[in-house]
Protein backbone atom coordinates (compact mmCIF):
# COMPACT_ATOMS: atom_id res chain seq x y z
CA UNK A 1 0.00 0.00 0.00
CA UNK A 2 1.18 3.69 -0.21
CA UNK A 3 3.16 4.81 2.52
CA UNK A 4 2.88 8.13 4.48
CA UNK A 5 5.82 9.48 6.83
CA UNK A 6 5.53 11.47 9.34
CA UNK A 7 7.86 13.61 11.61
CA UNK A 8 8.78 13.90 14.49
CA UNK A 9 7.50 10.43 15.76
CA UNK A 10 7.68 12.42 19.50
CA UNK A 11 8.48 15.62 20.53
CA UNK A 12 8.75 17.24 23.94
CA UNK A 13 8.48 20.78 24.23
CA UNK A 14 8.18 24.10 26.86
CA UNK A 15 4.85 26.03 27.15
CA UNK A 16 4.79 29.09 25.04
CA UNK A 17 6.86 27.42 21.76
CA UNK A 18 5.77 26.36 18.58
CA UNK A 19 5.96 22.56 17.58
CA UNK A 20 5.96 21.61 13.73
CA UNK A 21 4.71 18.63 12.70
CA UNK A 22 5.72 17.33 8.91
CA UNK A 23 3.58 14.62 6.89
CA UNK A 24 5.08 12.96 3.64
CA UNK A 25 3.01 10.85 1.18
CA UNK A 26 6.35 8.75 0.02
CA UNK A 27 5.43 6.96 -2.82
CA UNK A 28 2.32 8.54 -4.29
CA UNK A 29 0.95 12.06 -4.88
CA UNK A 30 -1.67 13.17 -2.46
CA UNK A 31 -3.89 16.71 -3.25
CA UNK A 32 -5.60 15.92 0.29
CA UNK A 33 -4.15 15.11 3.13
CA UNK A 34 -6.05 14.71 6.41
CA UNK A 35 -4.63 16.13 9.86
CA UNK A 36 -6.35 14.43 13.30
CA UNK A 37 -5.94 14.69 17.05
CA UNK A 38 -6.60 11.52 19.21
CA UNK A 39 -6.71 11.59 23.43
CA UNK A 40 -6.29 8.98 25.02
CA UNK A 41 -8.42 6.12 24.57
CA UNK A 42 -10.18 8.00 22.42
CA UNK A 43 -11.16 7.27 18.68
CA UNK A 44 -9.70 10.12 15.80
CA UNK A 45 -11.10 13.24 15.63
CA UNK A 46 -10.64 15.41 12.40
CA UNK A 47 -9.54 18.72 12.56
CA UNK A 48 -8.75 19.59 9.15
CA UNK A 49 -8.31 18.86 5.32
CA UNK A 50 -5.05 20.15 3.94
CA UNK A 51 -5.47 20.75 0.23
CA UNK A 52 -2.43 21.69 -1.89
CA UNK A 53 -2.34 25.49 -2.96
CA UNK A 54 -5.49 25.99 -1.28
CA UNK A 55 -6.47 27.11 2.46
CA UNK A 56 -6.93 24.39 4.82
CA UNK A 57 -10.47 23.40 5.83
CA UNK A 58 -10.71 23.04 9.45
CA UNK A 59 -13.59 21.26 11.24
CA UNK A 60 -15.62 23.49 13.80
CA UNK A 61 -14.35 23.92 17.06
CA UNK A 62 -10.34 23.92 15.69
CA UNK A 63 -8.81 27.30 15.98
CA UNK A 64 -7.19 27.97 12.89
CA UNK A 65 -4.77 30.37 13.83
CA UNK A 66 -3.26 27.64 16.69
CA UNK A 67 -2.54 24.93 14.69
CA UNK A 68 -1.52 25.74 11.29
CA UNK A 69 -1.51 23.85 8.34
CA UNK A 70 0.42 24.34 5.29
CA UNK A 71 -0.14 21.78 1.91
CA UNK A 72 2.87 23.44 -0.30
CA UNK A 73 3.32 20.18 -2.23
CA UNK A 74 1.55 17.28 -3.56
CA UNK A 75 3.81 15.40 -1.12
CA UNK A 76 4.18 17.64 1.96
CA UNK A 77 1.61 19.18 4.47
CA UNK A 78 2.96 20.71 7.68
CA UNK A 79 1.12 21.16 10.57
CA UNK A 80 2.23 23.99 13.47
CA UNK A 81 0.86 24.24 17.04
CA UNK A 82 1.60 28.02 18.20
CA UNK A 83 2.30 28.38 21.50
CA UNK A 84 1.57 25.18 23.20
CA UNK A 85 0.11 24.53 25.89
CA UNK A 86 -0.40 21.65 28.07
CA UNK A 87 -3.75 21.14 26.88
CA UNK A 88 -2.24 20.46 23.03
CA UNK A 89 -0.35 17.54 24.34
CA UNK A 90 -1.87 14.96 21.85
CA UNK A 91 -1.48 12.19 19.44
CA UNK A 92 -1.49 13.64 16.14
CA UNK A 93 -2.18 11.82 13.54
CA UNK A 94 -1.76 12.62 9.56
CA UNK A 95 -3.34 10.88 6.76
CA UNK A 96 -3.80 11.07 2.91
CA UNK A 97 -5.47 8.91 0.27
CA UNK A 98 -4.58 8.48 -3.18
CA UNK A 99 -7.41 10.41 -5.16
CA UNK A 100 -10.74 11.44 -4.95
CA UNK A 101 -11.95 9.44 -7.54
CA UNK A 102 -10.15 5.95 -6.21
CA UNK A 103 -12.17 2.89 -5.83
CA UNK A 104 -11.74 2.58 -2.32
CA UNK A 105 -10.30 6.09 -1.44
CA UNK A 106 -8.89 4.35 1.37
CA UNK A 107 -6.77 6.06 3.96
CA UNK A 108 -3.63 5.81 4.32
CA UNK A 109 -1.86 6.92 8.01
CA UNK A 110 1.40 8.89 8.71
CA UNK A 111 2.88 7.19 12.06
CA UNK A 112 1.79 9.59 14.17
CA UNK A 113 3.54 12.14 16.83
CA UNK A 114 3.29 12.26 20.07
CA UNK A 115 3.11 15.72 21.46
CA UNK A 116 3.81 16.68 25.46
CA UNK A 117 3.82 20.32 26.27
CA UNK A 118 5.45 20.40 29.76
CA UNK B 1 -23.74 15.44 11.10
CA UNK B 2 -23.06 11.41 11.46
CA UNK B 3 -23.30 9.52 14.73
CA UNK B 4 -21.13 6.43 14.54
CA UNK B 5 -21.94 3.78 17.75
CA UNK B 6 -19.63 0.67 18.78
CA UNK B 7 -19.02 -0.84 22.03
CA UNK B 8 -16.21 0.70 23.75
CA UNK B 9 -14.60 -2.78 25.27
CA UNK B 10 -14.69 -6.54 24.25
CA UNK B 11 -13.48 -9.62 26.04
CA UNK B 12 -12.52 -12.68 24.36
CA UNK B 13 -10.56 -15.99 24.41
CA UNK B 14 -7.54 -16.91 21.94
CA UNK B 15 -8.82 -18.85 19.18
CA UNK B 16 -12.74 -17.86 19.53
CA UNK B 17 -14.24 -15.68 17.31
CA UNK B 18 -15.59 -11.95 18.09
CA UNK B 19 -17.89 -9.71 16.57
CA UNK B 20 -17.76 -6.05 17.05
CA UNK B 21 -20.89 -4.37 15.67
CA UNK B 22 -20.91 -0.40 14.38
CA UNK B 23 -24.56 1.34 13.52
CA UNK B 24 -24.01 4.95 11.81
CA UNK B 25 -26.49 7.65 10.62
CA UNK B 26 -25.47 9.29 7.75
CA UNK B 27 -26.82 11.51 4.82
CA UNK B 28 -24.41 10.69 2.08
CA UNK B 29 -23.07 7.20 2.45
CA UNK B 30 -19.92 6.56 0.76
CA UNK B 31 -18.45 3.42 1.92
CA UNK B 32 -17.53 2.13 5.81
CA UNK B 33 -14.20 1.59 6.92
CA UNK B 34 -12.59 -0.42 9.28
CA UNK B 35 -9.03 0.04 10.56
CA UNK B 36 -7.05 -1.37 13.50
CA UNK B 37 -5.11 0.20 16.02
CA UNK B 38 -2.46 -0.59 18.50
CA UNK B 39 -1.96 1.22 21.53
CA UNK B 40 0.69 4.53 20.73
CA UNK B 41 0.29 3.49 16.95
CA UNK B 42 -1.63 4.85 13.70
CA UNK B 43 -4.52 2.99 12.39
CA UNK B 44 -4.10 0.20 9.71
CA UNK B 45 -6.63 -0.66 6.92
CA UNK B 46 -8.84 -4.04 7.73
CA UNK B 47 -11.54 -3.91 5.34
CA UNK B 48 -13.72 -1.30 3.12
CA UNK B 49 -18.11 -2.15 2.41
CA UNK B 50 -19.35 0.00 0.25
CA UNK B 51 -22.37 -2.73 -0.95
CA UNK B 52 -24.43 -4.84 1.22
CA UNK B 53 -22.75 -7.87 2.47
CA UNK B 54 -19.88 -9.60 3.66
CA UNK B 55 -16.27 -9.20 2.76
CA UNK B 56 -13.96 -11.34 4.11
CA UNK B 57 -10.00 -11.24 4.12
CA UNK B 58 -8.42 -14.15 5.45
CA UNK B 59 -9.34 -14.19 9.16
CA UNK B 60 -11.25 -11.15 9.23
CA UNK B 61 -14.32 -10.19 7.47
CA UNK B 62 -16.75 -7.31 7.70
CA UNK B 63 -20.31 -6.92 6.74
CA UNK B 64 -22.32 -3.89 5.94
CA UNK B 65 -26.43 -3.45 5.13
CA UNK B 66 -26.63 0.40 4.50
CA UNK B 67 -30.85 -0.19 5.10
CA UNK B 68 -29.96 -0.66 8.42
CA UNK B 69 -27.31 1.64 8.83
CA UNK B 70 -25.22 -1.03 10.49
CA UNK B 71 -21.97 -2.87 9.94
CA UNK B 72 -19.94 -5.56 11.76
CA UNK B 73 -16.16 -6.76 12.37
CA UNK B 74 -15.72 -10.36 12.61
CA UNK B 75 -12.52 -11.97 13.86
CA UNK B 76 -12.18 -15.01 13.76
CA UNK B 77 -9.78 -17.21 15.65
CA UNK B 78 -8.39 -14.94 17.68
CA UNK B 79 -4.72 -14.33 18.55
CA UNK B 80 -2.75 -12.56 21.34
CA UNK B 81 -1.78 -10.06 18.68
CA UNK B 82 -4.98 -8.68 17.75
CA UNK B 83 -5.76 -7.06 21.34
CA UNK B 84 -6.25 -3.89 20.37
CA UNK B 85 -8.49 -1.33 19.10
CA UNK B 86 -10.93 -1.88 16.09
CA UNK B 87 -12.32 1.66 14.30
CA UNK B 88 -15.19 1.81 12.52
CA UNK B 89 -15.33 4.80 10.16
CA UNK B 90 -18.09 6.48 7.75
CA UNK B 91 -17.62 7.99 4.60
CA UNK B 92 -19.86 11.01 3.80
CA UNK B 93 -20.60 12.28 0.38
CA UNK B 94 -22.47 15.13 1.88
CA UNK B 95 -19.35 15.79 3.99
CA UNK B 96 -16.69 15.89 1.48
CA UNK B 97 -16.14 12.52 1.12
CA UNK B 98 -14.63 12.89 4.63
CA UNK B 99 -14.17 10.26 6.95
CA UNK B 100 -15.75 10.17 10.18
CA UNK B 101 -14.42 7.62 12.81
CA UNK B 102 -16.62 5.88 15.65
CA UNK B 103 -15.24 5.71 19.20
CA UNK B 104 -13.25 2.41 18.47
CA UNK B 105 -13.97 -0.95 20.30
CA UNK B 106 -10.98 -2.14 22.42
CA UNK B 107 -10.37 -5.64 22.11
CA UNK B 108 -8.53 -7.19 25.05
CA UNK B 109 -7.74 -11.30 23.43
CA UNK B 110 -7.08 -13.42 26.91
CA UNK B 111 -4.94 -16.74 26.55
Amino acid sequence: GAVVSQHPSRVICKSGTSVKIECRSLDFQATTMFWYRQFPKKSLMLMATSNEGSKATYEQGVEKDKFLINHASLTLSTLTVTSAHPEDSSFYICSATTGAGDNTGELFFGEGSRLTVL
Amino acid sequence: GQNIDQPTEMTATEGAIVQINCTYQTSGFNGLFWYQQHAGEAPTFLSYNVLDGLEEKGRFSSFLSRSKGYSYLLLKELQMKDSASYLCAVRDKAAGNKLTFGGGTRVLVKP
